[in-house]
């Protein structure tokens, strides 16, 4: 099956700098790469995707790049404000045997933003 | 707000005992699915339903079962629990038919406690 490798587990940078997560997969199947961002006592919420049809896509302050040869992805986020302070989840998806799988999930970067 | 829905946010139980989780995806969604999250399995994919019908399996215990219902809501049923089942179990749901590349919005979940 499907494995998410995720770095850094924490990672703390200045209010106003940018930050970078990066994940591998080791799947080639999978086609489709969200991020999702969790707050301390909520479900997890996405952010931003990616479809393997493309190689980067951009949403205001948060971009996400893909390279499918190389199996890894990365979410970028510039400008870093508090509210960004959270933990931060990377995750593949694609067909497995006939039928639709949920996410697999990387474990997670701890991302604190410092005033 | 993701629009999905679960219930009861928190569950306190013993070992040994059977508890029902249960989740209203968003509105118009057809697929539900379920996840596990603990400290030290990360986020889990458990199992997909689709439209009253499994679609997909993931790492679920034969202890732990689930049903969608022709309101398209969900429900988790846990059995024989175990200290180790204690974690955060979230529902998520999407529109499509289980396509893979589809997005998953994810519930609050319920905090289960085992003693």
């Amino acid at each position: 099956g499907e494995n998410v490798e995720q770095h850094p587990s924490t990672l703390s940078v200045q209010e106003g700098d940018s930050a970078v997560i990066k994940c591998t997969y080791s799947d080639s199947a999978s086609n489709y790469f969200p991020w999702y961002k969790q707050e301390l006592g909520k479900g997890p919420q996405l952010i931003i995707d990616i479809r393997s049809n493309v190689g980067e896509k951009k949403d205001q302050r948060i971009a996400v790049t893909l390279n499918k040869t190389a199996k890894h992805f990365s979410l970028h986020i510039t400008e870093t404000q508090p509210e960004d302070s959270a933990v931060y989840f990377c995750a593949a998806s694609g067909y497995s045997g006939g039928g639709a799988d949920g996410l697999t999930f990387g474990k997670g970067t701890h991302l604190i933003i410092q005033p | 707000d993701s629009g999905v829905t679960q219930t009861p946010k928190h569950l306190i139980t013993a070992t040994g005992q059977r508890v029902t989780l249960r989740c209203s995806p968003r509105s118009g969604d057809l697929s539900v699915y379920w996840y596990q999250q603990s400290l030290d399995q990360g986020l889990q994919f458990l199992i997909q339903y689709y439209n009253g019908e499994e679609r997909a399996k993931g790492n679920i215990l034969e202890r732990f079962s689930a049903q969608q219902f022709p309101d398209l809501h969900s429900e988790l049923n846990l059995s024989s629990l175990e200290l180790g089942d204690s974690a955060l179990y979230f529902c998520a749901s999407s529109a499509s038919p289980g396509d893979s590349t589809d997005t998953q919005y994810f519930g609050p979940g319920t905090r289960l406690t085992v003693l």
